[in-house]
């Protein structure tokens, strides 16, 4: 079955610094690979989408690569900020099919001051 | 726009009541999508709905049933509510009718807890 593993369920980082955020997927071949950011109490957010022909995509401080044959994509935050405290999600998305959406458990990052 | 809304945002049940999650979204969207999101299970899909018309189960669907009524709603009811069903619920919409080729745009959530 399909399966996807974010690298831990608790993420803490300095303020100032990058954090890196690991999504591992397995039995799957996505065409896209999307990343969400939840806050606590609230419904998910969308950030970014990667498409499987793209190796790296980027917007303002963060930037997500997708490496197909590792079948793993890293979501990176530089400089970060208190205010990147969150819970981040990724789901790897196949293009066709029946296949169900499948959401990662997300990574608690904490960016501490 | 208000986005995604969803009715209500707590409920509380006994064992074997029955109820209706309500779900609206304003943008038009073709797909609409049910999940119920537990401690250390992450986000599951329980049913969706490419389009008007059409709904599909997902990942968890047991005990559930969903109506797309239109459009803009998509609702999901528990028949007969168990414990096992306390959960933060998500409903979520999106543009294309491809499953998940577009960004999802999830509601606030509805937080249920069946006694």
């Amino acid at each position: 079955s399909q399966k996807i593993e974010q690298n831990s369920e608790a993420l803490n980082i300095q303020e100032g610094k990058t954090a890196t955020l690991t999504c591992n997927y397995t039995n799957y071949s996505p065409a896209y690979l999307q990343w969400y950011r939840q806050d606590p109490g609230r419904g998910p957010v969308f950030l970014l989408l990667i498409r499987e022909n793209e190796k790296e995509k980027r917007k303002e401080r963060l930037k997500v690569t997708f490496d197909t044959t590792l079948k793993q994509s890293l979501f990176h935050i530089t400089a970060s900020q208190p205010a990147d405290s969150a819970t981040y999600l990724c789901a790897p998305l196949v293009y066709s099919g029946n296949t169900p959406l499948v959401f990662g458990k997300g990574t608690r990052l904490s960016v501490i001051a | 726009n208000a986005g995604v809304t969803q009715t209500p945002k707590f409920q509380v049940l006994k064992t074997g009541q029955s109820m209706t999650l309500q779900c609206a979204q304003d943008m038009n969207h073709n797909s609409m999508y049910w999940y119920r999101q537990d401690p250390g299970m992450g986000l599951r899909l329980i049913y969706y709905s490419a389009s008007e018309g059409t709904t599909d189960k997902g990942e968890v669907p047991n005990g559930y049933n969903v109506s797309r009524l239109n459009k803009r709603e998509f609702s999901l009811r528990l028949e007969s509510a168990a414990p096992s069903q306390t959960s933060v619920y998500f409903c979520a919409s999106s543009e294309g009718r491809q499953r998940g080729y577009n960004e999802q745009f999830f509601g606030p959530g509805t937080r249920l807890t069946v006694l």
